[in-house]
């Protein structure tokens, strides 16, 4: 299994919901991270896992709460979310985080709308 | 085949030409650089990636250059295909973090 998932690929949301994104991997990789994508613009880093603890996180609001409960998964939790965080939510892994690169295995996101 | 010299958002490309695609990046410090290619729908795919002591990397159809003296990179595609047709990102790799480019849309014509 060489590809990283993500659930679901569509979300819309009301501001009051609460509602999670899912990632999963099973290359045994053990950084793991959440991109924001929007409309025409590049991939943002919002938290990076390593070793199923958070490791950066890019001054992202409150109202995003990243999870990471094994070596497999990792969770975005979405809260009181503005109509502005509507975007594509990708999701990343590669073998470790380390100070030297790894190529990065992204998923294929997860298209949110926030009303 | 058609180049860039400046980073420019959207390249179009006759199937079977070269592509140059540029990019600027930042940071001095960074130790990759990346190409990406993202198709609709879709998370970026790795293309390939050049270690900055390197000025010159190749691939399957593909070339990357780094040229630090200012900070530029490229990359070439040789004879365009029609599954070419994408948005590219460069990033550059720099304290555990990838910092993606503006990216450059290719439109490969018939």
């Amino acid at each position: 299994d060489t590809e990283v998932t993500q659930t679901p690929k569509h979300l819309v949301m009301g501001m009051t919901n609460k509602k999670s994104l899912k990632c999963e991997q099973h290359m045994g990789h053990r950084a793991m991270y959440w991109y924001k994508q929007k409309a025409k613009k590049p991939p943002e880093l919002m938290f990076v896992y390593s070793y199923e603890k958070l490791s950066i996180n890019e001054s992202v609001p409150s109202r995003f709460s990243p999870e990471c409960p094994n070596s497999s998964l990792l969770n975005l939790h979405l809260h009181a979310l503005q109509p502005e965080d509507s975007a594509l939510y990708l999701c990343a892994s590669n073998p470790e985080r380390g100070g030297s690169y790894n190529e990065q295995f992204f998923g294929p996101g997860t298209r949110l709308t926030v009303l | 085949g058609e180049s860039v010299g400046l980073h420019l958002p959207t390249l179009s490309v006759q199937e079977g030409d070269n592509s140059i695609i540029n990019c600027a990046y930042s940071n001095s410090a960074s130790d990759y650089f990346i190409w990406y290619k993202q198709e609709s729908g879709k998370g970026p795919q790795f293309i390939i990636d050049i270690r900055s002591n390197m000025d010159k990397r190749q691939g399957q159809r593909v070339t990357v250059l780094l040229n630090k003296t200012v900070k530029h990179l490229s990359l070439q595609i040789a004879a365009t295909q029609p599954g070419d047709s994408a948005v590219y990102f460069c990033a550059e790799f720099n304290d555990y973090k990838l910092s993606f480019g503006a990216g450059t849309t290719v439109t490969v014509r018939a």
